[in-house]
């Protein structure tokens, strides 16, 4: 099945730097979409992006579905972006999650 | 307020019970879908159903059971053939079945079995 790696797995920033989370996908997708799972659990929705380039806020996201990855920006990080970070694609008939980047910004 | 609703948030069972988590959806979403999340880990599917009364095994179904009488619910029971049944559980909806769709997710359900 499709593999699908997130990098790197914990990051450490402190408040006001920027970051760029990647996701690497082994096989093509239809679609693909970015969380953010807070400290309590919930998983929020960032971007639905199967191909190009999305921009919400300090938040971007960029597909590259031809060499199969995905980015996703933050800039002017903030204590409340901590968390973890999943990409998450659907290659054939299931949504199949990467393995997360833990974030921690610091003030 | 449209979205995702799970109850209860926290839940405590002893072993050999079943337990039923309930997930509710005001978004007119065809599809629902369950999914399991140990510590540190990703997320991984349960069961998912694209129409009323029609639902799909998916990894990891055995001690699971799953109904879905009306679209806006979808409740998951945890049955005592679960053998390791502590996790943390996650229900979400898309307009589009086949995961086609852009999928929400509830606040979900923490299970602790004693």
């Amino acid at each position: 099945g499709i593999q699908v790696e997130q990098s790197p797995p914990d990051l450490i920033l402190q408040e006001g730097a920027n970051s760029t989370l990647r996701c690497n996908f082994s096989d093509s997708v239809n679609n693909l979409q970015w969380f953010h799972q807070n400290p309590w659990g919930q998983l929020i929705n960032l971007f639905y992006i199967p191909s190009g380039t999305k921009q919400n806020g300090r938040l971007s996201a960029t597909t590259v579905a031809t060499e199969r990855y995905s980015l996703l920006y933050i800039s002017s990080s903030q204590t409340t972006d901590s968390g973890v970070y999943f990409c998450a694609v659907v290659n054939t008939d299931k949504l199949i999650f990467g393995t997360g980047t833990r974030l921690q910004v610091f003030p | 307020d449209g979205g995702i609703t799970q109850s209860p948030k926290y839940l405590f069972r002893k072993e050999g019970q079943n337990v039923t988590l309930s997930c509710e959806q005001n978004l007119n979403h065809d599809a629902m879908y369950w999914y399991r999340q140990d510590p540190g880990q990703g997320l991984r599917l349960i069961y998912y159903s694209q129409i009323v009364n029609d639902f799909q095994k998916g990894d990891i179904a055995e001690g699971y059971s799953v109904s879905r009488e009306k679209k806006e619910s979808f409740p998951l029971t945890v049955t005592s053939a679960q053998k390791n049944p502590t996790a943390f559980y996650l229900c979400a909806s898309s307009y589009r079945g086949h995961f086609g769709g852009e999928q929400f997710f509830g606040p979900g359900t923490r299970l602790t079995v004693l």
